[in-house]
């Protein structure tokens, strides 16, 4: 059973850069598994952010960013604000039409 | 303006049945692939099942393999989950979730709706 691992949390100052990272229990994140990020406030439906690695999603500020950092999948965050506490998640396609999400990640901006 | 817009949730007790619509408008729905995710209660999202644009290729999550089905009817565009023998784990908002071109990422989510097992 193929895990996809996430920081369970990460604080960032205010302003500042964090970079969250999306990895395999086994083996390496590629482009090949077209790794996504998802953005989720308490109470509230998820919210795309990137995809296909890098692409940012139609309205996403390009503070967010997304890359493949070693053997992960990265989403840099710059300029961090208040309203990007929250959760964020990843999702990894495995093929043969299945997606894992990994644990998520809760940020905290302080 | 994409919108996609769940419900059907509600109270059913264990080894009860169910079943979520997901109402979709604003594109062409027979074109996109769709998803269900869930998340129960203060944890993750767990992703559930697929369905190509025409509903002719389904994928499941083991966790409900065999107990939950996705469909969904183009002329309607409405998606659907009929989940049956309902277990306590089961509990949780599910989201219905529009894919990008392309098969490999979600774009617009709906609100959700919860599902609670419990007798």
């Amino acid at each position: 059973q193929t895990v996809v691992t996430q920081e369970p949390s990460f604080s960032v100052s205010p302003g500042g850069t964090v970079t969250l990272t999306c990895g395999l229990s086994s083996g390496s994140v590629s482009t090949s598994y077209y790794p996504s990020w998802y953005q989720q406030t308490p109470g509230q439906a998820p919210r795309t952010l990137i995809y296909n690695t890098k692409s940012r999603s139609s309205g996403v500020p390009d503070r967010f960013s997304g890359s493949i950092l070693g053997n992960k999948a990265a989403l840099i965050i710059t300029g961090a604000q208040a309203d990007d506490e929250c959760d964020y998640y990843c999702v990894l396609y495995m093929g043969s039409g299945i997606w894992v999400f990994g644990g998520g990640t809760k940020l905290t901006v302080l | 303006e994409v919108q996609v817009l769940e419900s059907g949730g509600g109270l059913v007790q264990p080894g009860g049945s169910l079943r979520l619509s997901c109402a979709a408008s604003g594109f062409t729905f027979s074109s996109y692939a769709m998803t269900w995710v869930r998340q129960a209660p203060g944890k993750g999202l767990e992703w559930l099942s697929t369905i190509s644009g025409s509903g002719g290729s389904t994928y499941y999550a083991d966790s409900v393999k065999g107990r939950f089905t996705i469909s969904r009817d183009n002329s309607k565009n409405t998606l659907y989950l009929q989940m049956s023998s309902l277990r306590d784990e089961d509990t949780a908002v599910y989201y219905c979730a529009k894919h990008l071109s392309g098969w490999y990422w979600f774009d617009y989510w709906g609100q959700g709706t919860l599902v609670t097992v419990s007798s």
